[in-house]
């Protein structure tokens, strides 16, 4: 199984700053088509995951533009231009380029 | 608009089983696939298995194969997960997810079925 690795646990950021969320795969999630299989989703408190990010890059329907995801074949980030307080909750990468599909262990993004 | 409607909580007791539906609605074709995540109290989602709902196939995790039965009923658009010989850790919210085959990402959830496995 593809292990999902995320850095930090928990983050808390002052309304405005920026963040950074670090997540590593044990096996290159590149496609042979090109695309890197990795998804970023924020759960927000009492409710099911929402997709951010798909392809390691690319923001999904109506997510907001300070949200921007990049990465390599293992190591990808997540970044946060500038947090509101409606970016609270916790954040999970996922692979889904072999199954079984696995996510990391998530961190927990809080305002200052 | 996509939507996915989810069965209500339930309450089992350990060596038992359960149903969960996910009916769906908004959908143009049947060319997509439905796949089941849960997630145990303070845990990160465990995708469990998937089916295509246009040819019926099921891929599930090794982790829960010998217990776990997806199905579907076309003409009702729904979905259902069965899980046998349940046990406490089995407790969880179980979540039904679209897969969107230009993301390969989940773009719908539905709100989650509380399956709680106590004596």
């Amino acid at each position: 199984d593809i292990v999902m690795t995320q850095s930090p646990l928990s983050l808390s950021v002052t309304s405005g700053e920026p963040a950074s969320i670090s997540c590593r795969s044990s096996q290159s999630l590149l496609h042979s088509n090109g695309y890197k299989y990795l998804g970023w989703y924020l759960q927000k408190p009492g409710q099911s995951p929402q997709l951010l990010i798909y392809l390691a890059s690319n923001r999904a329907s109506g997510v907001p533009d300070r949200f921007s995801g990049s990465g390599s074949g293992t190591d990808f980030t997540l970044k946060i231009s500038r947090v509101e307080a409606e970016d609270v909750g916790v954040y999970y990468c996922m692979q889904t380029l072999r199954p079984p599909f696995t996510f990391g262990g998530g961190t927990v993004v809080e305002i200052k | 608009q996509v939507h996915l409607v989810q069965s209500e909580t339930e309450v089992k007791k350990p060596g038992a089983s359960v149903r969960v539906s996910c009916k769906a609605s908004g959908f143009t074709s049947t060319n997509y696939a439905l796949h089941w995540v849960r997630q145990a109290p303070g845990q990160s989602p465990e995708w469990m298995a998937w089916i295509n709902i246009g040819n019926g196939y099921t891929r599930s995790s090794q982790k829960f194969q010998g217990r776990i039965t997806i199905t579907r009923d076309t003409s009702a658009s729904k979905v259902y997960m069965e899980l046998s010989s349940l046990r406490s850790e089995d407790t969880a919210v179980y979540y039904c997810a679209t897969y969107f085959g230009d993301y390969e990402a989940y773009d719908n959830w539905g709100r989650g079925t509380l399956v709680t496995v106590s004596s």
